[in-house]
This record gives C-alpha cells, structure tokens and sequence, in this order.
C-alpha cells in the first residue's frame, strides 16, 4: 500500500522559513518515471502546486514562488523536504504531498497538514 | 500561463447524471485528470488521462475531452459523490496546472 504523510510545523510567524517533510511508503524515490509533488490549498480556495522532485533528482518549481522554494529528497529515509522562505500570512494553507506520475497525474496524496502563518 | 475554467457549482438530484466541465484552450490536445475532494480530506484522483480510471474508482465515473473542453461524468449520482472537483492538465509550459475547482451538490 502507498502512502505519503507530511509532517511540519502548524504555526509558523511571518518572515520565518517553513520546512516540511513528506515520509513516502509503499515506493521507492528512485523509481523510474515517479516523483513526489508539493500541493497547498489555502482555506476555502483551489489547490496549487508548488515543486516537484523526480527519481533521477530533477526539480521544478512554480514560477510565482520558485525564488523562495527548495526541494530535496533523502532516499534512504525515503523522505522529500520542502523549504519555503519569507513565510508570509497569504501562505497559510493545507500543504500536501502526493505521488507524481510520470510528468502527469498525483496519486495517492498525503493526508495534508495546516500551515498557518501569523505572529 | 495556461488557464482551466471550472463552473463554480454543479446542482444535481440523486439517480440522474452530474457532467462538470473544465475549460482550457486546446485542452482535447492535453491529458486531462481529475480528483474529487470531499470536507476535510485529501484530493483523491477518480479519473487519469482523459478517460482512465483508477482502481477502486466506480464505472459510474467517466471522462471525455475534445476542442477546448474536458467533461467528467457522473452517472447515477449518490449523496456519497458530494465534493469539490478539480480538473488537472500538465501544461507544454512544464508545469502543472489546476481548474478551480467545482462544488457538486447532491439536491
């Protein structure tokens, strides 16, 4: 069975950085044509995807945040960290992790975890 | 960048057919996928490539895609089947991109 679990702080204060961990099992980070994805969805609006990493280490970001966002990935602990600087309260949001097909669809996703930003 | 437009809400009576559409320029040329969220739990993917479905997903779930529109179907509605749904395409940009999202309503 696979499963993703995101694990982080759920307060963070404005200007901090925010680092979450997505523990994946079931697959392993260096399978061929998969990868794992950062998705946020703040409260009450759409989802947005934020990076992804795939099995050869190859990284993408969105655009609109690509100059505050890391990814990497530990494969012996079979774990992807996401860091997003200058936290601000916009970016209060459920972040989750989800497995990424090919360069197509997510599934499973992670069962998510609140963020909120404020002093 | 590459926009998907969703109608806002889908109102829909048990037993009849819900078809939430999803908007994109020369979307019929994209693989389109689609997730259903319900209150307070993940996206859960129920329809890949157009017109897949993944394991576990009901037959009662169908997707189609042509020109400029992308349609997932709904057939003999359940109370169950009440969610958000949320259309996706990986866009020729590179990046993925998500419709926003449609409130579909069990009457």
């Amino acid at each position: 069975q696979v499963t993703l679990k995101e694990s982080g702080p759920v307060l963070v204060k404005p200007t901090e950085t925010l680092t979450l961990t997505c523990t994946v099992s079931g697959f392993s980070l260096t399978n061929a044509r998969m990868g794992v994805s950062w998705i946020r969805q703040p409260p009450g609006k759409a989802l947005e995807w934020l990076a992804h990493i795939l099995s050869n280490d190859e990284k993408s970001y969105s655009p609109s945040l690509k100059n505050r966002l890391t990814i990497s990935k530990d494969t012996s602990r079979s774990q992807v960290v996401l860091t997003m600087t200058n936290m601000d309260p916009v970016d209060t949001a459920t972040y989750y992790c989800a497995r990424l097909w090919g360069v197509n669809w997510f599934d499973p996703w992670g069962q998510g975890t609140l963020v909120t930003v404020s002093s | 960048s590459y926009v998907l437009t969703q109608p806002p809400s889908v109102s829909v009576a048990p037993g009849q057919t819900a078809t939430i559409t999803c908007g994109g320029d020369n979307i019929g040329s994209e693989g389109v996928h689609w997730y259903h969220q319900k209150p307070g739990q993940a996206p859960v993917l129920v329809v890949y490539d157009d017109s897949g479905r993944p394991s576990g997903i009901p037959e009662r779930f169908s997707g189609s895609s042509s020109g400029n529109t992308a349609t997932l179907t709904i057939s003999r509605v359940e109370a169950g089947d009440e969610a958000d749904y949320y259309c996706q395409v990986w866009h020729l940009s590179g990046d993925p991109v998500f419709g926003g999202g449609t409130k579909l309503t069990v009457l």
